[in-house]
């Protein structure tokens, strides 16, 4: 088990393009989440899959954004016509039981707009 | 919604000094959890607590969910170099996700 993996580490974009990123949870896990950070602040909550199901969506996460989980494996999470303000790190997370193990994060993809 | 009071922001220590930093919130947790993130990098889980006035060491770390289930704090004894990074403090009310704190950066001086 090699942990969660996010992809692309780094993505730099001009303003107005459309970007993806890939996570792949640890195998076993049911639930996958998508968290945003910015500098000088904690991680905050964009969204939430168990298996394929979305089944939480964060008022942070515009109309812009969108994720999927098509079989309940590996997630992506599309920003369509980015802007500067989108320009954060996201993190992609899984667990089997929350309650006692808390959450698994990736690595992160740091998002630059330019 | 919920929030999490996280302090100190930052500390400067001596290599060998004892550190704490705590969190407070005005809501109940069930699970309380201390990560650790170093730069360009996920966080790391370090503690997670369960029941309230539950104490839990791993290694040199210490840490307490609160008695009001609406506090933890985090201890580190006889600090080292690789300790430097920032620990959020992170709560998990029943059936919901994650809230983080702010965040409390930890510099090191040789």
């Amino acid at each position: 088990d090699t942990g969660v993996s996010q992809n692309p580490r780094h993505k730099i974009t001009k303003r107005g393009q459309n970007v993806t990123f890939r996570c792949d949870p640890i195998s076993e896990h049911n639930r996958l989440y998508w968290y945003r950070q910015t500098l000088g602040q904690g991680p905050e909550f964009l969204t939430y899959f168990q298996n394929e199901a979305q089944l939480e969506k964060s008022r942070l996460l515009s109309d812009r954004f969108s994720a999927e989980r098509p079989k309940g494996s590996f997630s992506t999470l599309e920003i369509q016509r980015t802007e500067q303000g989108d320009s954060a790190m996201y993190l992609c997370a899984s667990s089997l039981n929350p309650d006692i193990n808390g959450y698994t994060f990736g690595s992160g993809t740091r998002l630059t707009v330019v | 919604g919920q929030q999490l009071n996280q302090s100190p922001q930052s500390m400067f220590i001596q290599e060998g000094e004892d550190v704490s930093m705590n969190c407070t919130s005005s809501s109940i947790f069930n699970t309380w959890l201390w990560y650790k993130q170093d730069p360009g990098e996920g966080p790391v889980l370090l503690i997670a607590l369960y029941k309230a006035g539950e104490l839990t060491s791993n290694g040199r770390l210490t840490a307490q969910f609160g008695i009001t289930r609406k506090d933890s704090f985090l201890n580190i004894s006889a600090s080292i170099p690789s300790d430097v990074g920032i620990y959020f403090c992170a709560g998990l009310p029943r059936d919901d996700k994650i809230i983080f704190g702010k965040g409390t950066r930890l510099h090191i001086l040789p």
